[in-house]
């Protein structure tokens, strides 16, 4: 199947400072990328929806100026997370739809000391 | 608004036990109906999937049945072994897609 990777898989950071998330699509190319949120214990939260060339859709209660998605091109969407505190600590993850079926990147786990 | 809901783990079992992981659903329309699993260290993959009500979907000796008059779509094996043990999510693609909160399984030897 198709392939979706993250990098880093995991980040430590500090209060206050921005950290960047990558999800890129191997094999084939995605108009559309989707960025969730993993509590522990939780299910997975969608936070948006990421359109390569045009602006991003975000979940209702998701801060667009704290999480900045950039998708300008086919294969790569990114997700920053601007001036993060402590409780933006999860686990992030994203996907992609080839054809019907959607791929999951294997996720990156950020913690904010 | 479409929800999942599934049976809170963790699950223990022993190896060869039968599993049953219950997930019941709400949603307008006819959504299709997936289970997704999450080994360690890594993203979610589909193990099997149903677009319509009686459909079966199954894979690697996995099974779950559509069944619209209950709402539900339980996952089932028959005999599990240890490399089953994984965080199972059961979900939905009504408008969007909808999980459920994850039921951690372990396969004890």
């Amino acid at each position: 199947g198709a392939v979706v990777s993250q990098h880093p898989s995991w980040v430590i950071c500090k209060s206050g400072t921005s950290v960047k998330i990558e999800c890129r699509s191997l094999d084939f190319q995605a108009t559309t990328m989707f960025w969730y949120r993993q509590f522990p214990k939780q299910s997975l939260m969608l936070m948006a929806t990421s359109n390569e060339g045009s602006k991003a859709t975000y979940e209702q209660g998701v801060e667009k100026d704290k999480f900045l998605i950039n998708h300008a091109s086919l294969t790569l969407s990114t997700l920053t997370v601007t001036s993060a505190h402590p409780e933006d600590s999860s686990f992030y993850i994203c996907s992609a739809y080839q054809g019907s079926e959607q791929f999951f990147g294997p996720g990156t786990r950020l913690t904010v000391l | 608004g479409d929800s999942v809901t599934q049976m809170e783990g963790p699950v223990t079992l022993s190896e060869e036990a039968f599993l049953t992981i219950n997930c019941t659903y709400t949603a307008t329309g006819y959504p299709s109906l997936f289970w997704y699993v999450q080994y360690p260290g890594e993203g979610l993959q589909l193990l099997l999937k149903a677009t319509k009500a009686d459909d079966k979907g199954s894979n690697k000796g996995f099974e779950a049945t559509y069944r619209k008059e209950t709402t539900s779509f339980h996952l089932e094996k028959g005999s599990v072994q240890v490399s089953d043990s994984a965080v199972y999510f059961c979900a939905l693609r009504g408008n969007d897609m909808r999980f459920g909160a994850g039921t951690r399984l372990t396969v004890k030897p």
